[in-house]
């Protein structure tokens, strides 16, 4: 079946430094790829997507590239911010229903 | 656009009661989806509907779990007799129908945090 495996946190960093978190897929046929935030006490809240391999999606100065050669789907922010520290999810949808989680990936960003 | 709102926010219950949450999606979404989602862990598909019918439920629906939709809108998930293994965050997600089954964007309320003591 599908499965989505991303970096283990927490990811610890400072602010206005370099922010790189891994997500890797197994999946049959095209799937869609997503990254959600999850902020302390809310829902997830969609950060970015990509439907198609080679597509880029960006939000908010954070990107992610559909890699299908590497089954990957990474996010990156050149600089973070004490505002970005959340838990990050990387999911992949197939066939138009169930979304499949990574397991999360904890940002803490520092003054 | 007013979003998917989940009731109540948070609900503690003791072991063997029911609960019943509830789940309203963005209006014009057809798709309704509910994910169970444990500390530490990221969400995990329970069920779906489209419009009023239930299309896939997990495995980890077992038969004290049940969801209806019963006019397309708004749905419920019950829970009977529950466990302390129940103990959960309950999200419910709302989505167009993509076309020719393409991934559409699934939208996610605030969740109902459940503690079974």
């Amino acid at each position: 079946g599908d499965s989505v495996t991303q970096m283990e946190g927490p990811v610890t960093l400072s602010e206005e430094a370099f922010l790189t978190i891994n997500c890797t897929y197994t999946a049959t046929g095209y799937p869609s790829l997503f990254w959600y935030v999850q902020y302390p006490g809310e829902g997830l809240q969609l950060l970015l997507k990509a439907t198609k391999a080679d597509d880029k999606g960006s939000n908010k100065g954070f990107e992610a590239t559909y890699r299908k050669e590497t089954t990957s789907f990474h996010l990156e922010k050149g600089s973070v911010q004490v505002s970005d520290s959340a838990v990050y999810f990387c999911a992949l949808g197939n066939a138009g229903n169930m979304l499949t989680f990574g397991g999360g990936t904890r940002l803490m960003v520092k003054p | 656009d007013t979003g998917v709102s989940q009731n109540p926010r948070h609900k503690i219950t003791k072991r063997g009661q029911n609960v019943t949450f509830r789940c309203d999606p963005i209006s014009e979404h057809n798709r309704l989806y509910w994910y169970r989602q444990t500390l530490g862990q990221g969400p995990e598909f329970l069920t779906y509907f489209q419009n009023e019918a239930q299309l896939e439920k997990s495995r980890l629906l077992s038969d004290r779990f049940s969801a209806e939709r019963p006019k397309g809108s708004f749905s419920t998930l019950e829970i009977q007799r529950t466990e302390q293994g129940d103990s959960a965050m309950y999200l419910c997600a709302s989505s167009l129908e993509g076309w020719r089954g393409a991934q559409e964007t699934q939208y996610f309320g605030p969740g109902t945090r459940l503690l079974v003591l």
